[in-house]
């Protein structure tokens, strides 16, 4: 049972907009910022956004987040093949002292 | 560019001492705006911070809560590396291990050891 709640799947076709949700509480999402990691199969997560909102250098600006209360968005525009992945939502929790990670939102492209 | 090489066994008897350890290029373990974190990933637990060692004028370790008896982290500064014990394992503490550097996020992942506990 993961601390940050995550939908377990989401889908969408290719050139469509699809969100992943993350939902937490005060401890956590409502006092720190959150961060999304993309994880292709086989592969180590790779951070796409930090700080709520703000992507690394080399992620396309297809993607995007943002945070209201003790709720995460992630946002990906455009849809395309190579975005198939699990996608993972994590932040810092003041209670526990430590990070805390959702279990992950696997995205098919169809 | 920071690179992260993770080594150590596969295989870990249950009781015994899982070790694994971080080479880093490209960057200081000893770096004051850098963190050094051990996670780990289960299909029965997810992903699971287990916890970091960092520099600010002296050393810092921060465990979390469910291994906190069990884990050491440390830096070794003249190898540049950081390492992970963890001690008594059971097949629970089976998953792939990763190193990662925190600059307040997770931003450098290595590639993952798959640690299997078994006799």
């Amino acid at each position: 049972q993961s601390v940050l709640t995550q939908p377990p799947s989401a889908s969408g076709t290719p050139g469509q907009r699809v969100t992943i949700s993350c939902s937490g509480s005060s401890s956590n999402i409502g006092r720190n910022t959150v961060d999304w990691h993309q994880q292709l199969p086989g592969t180590a997560p790779k951070l796409v956004i930090y700080s709520n909102s703000q992507r690394p250098s080399g992620v396309p600006d297809r993607f995007s987040g943002s945070k209201s209360g003790t709720s995460a968005s992630l946002a990906i525009s455009g849809l395309q093949s190579e975005d198939e992945a699990e996608y993972y939502c994590a932040a810092w929790d003041d209670s526990l002292k430590g990070w805390v990670f959702g279990g992950g939102t696997k995205l098919t492209v169809l | 560019q920071v690179q992260l090489q993770q080594s150590g066994p596969g295989l870990v008897k249950p009781s015994q001492t899982l070790s694994l350890t971080c080479a880093i290029s490209g960057d200081s373990v000893s770096s004051k705006s850098a963190a050094w974190d051990w996670i780990r990933q289960s299909p029965s637990r997810g992903l699971e911070w287990l916890g970091r060692t960092y520099y600010r004028s002296k050393w810092y370790n921060e465990y979390a809560v469910s291994v906190k008896s069990r884990i050491t982290i440390n830096p070794d500064t003249s190898k540049n590396l950081f390492s992970l014990q963890l001690n008594s394992v059971t097949p629970e503490d089976a998953a792939v291990y990763y190193c990662v550097k925190s600059v307040g996020y997770f931003d450098v992942w290595g590639r993952g050891t798959l640690v299997t506990v078994s006799s």
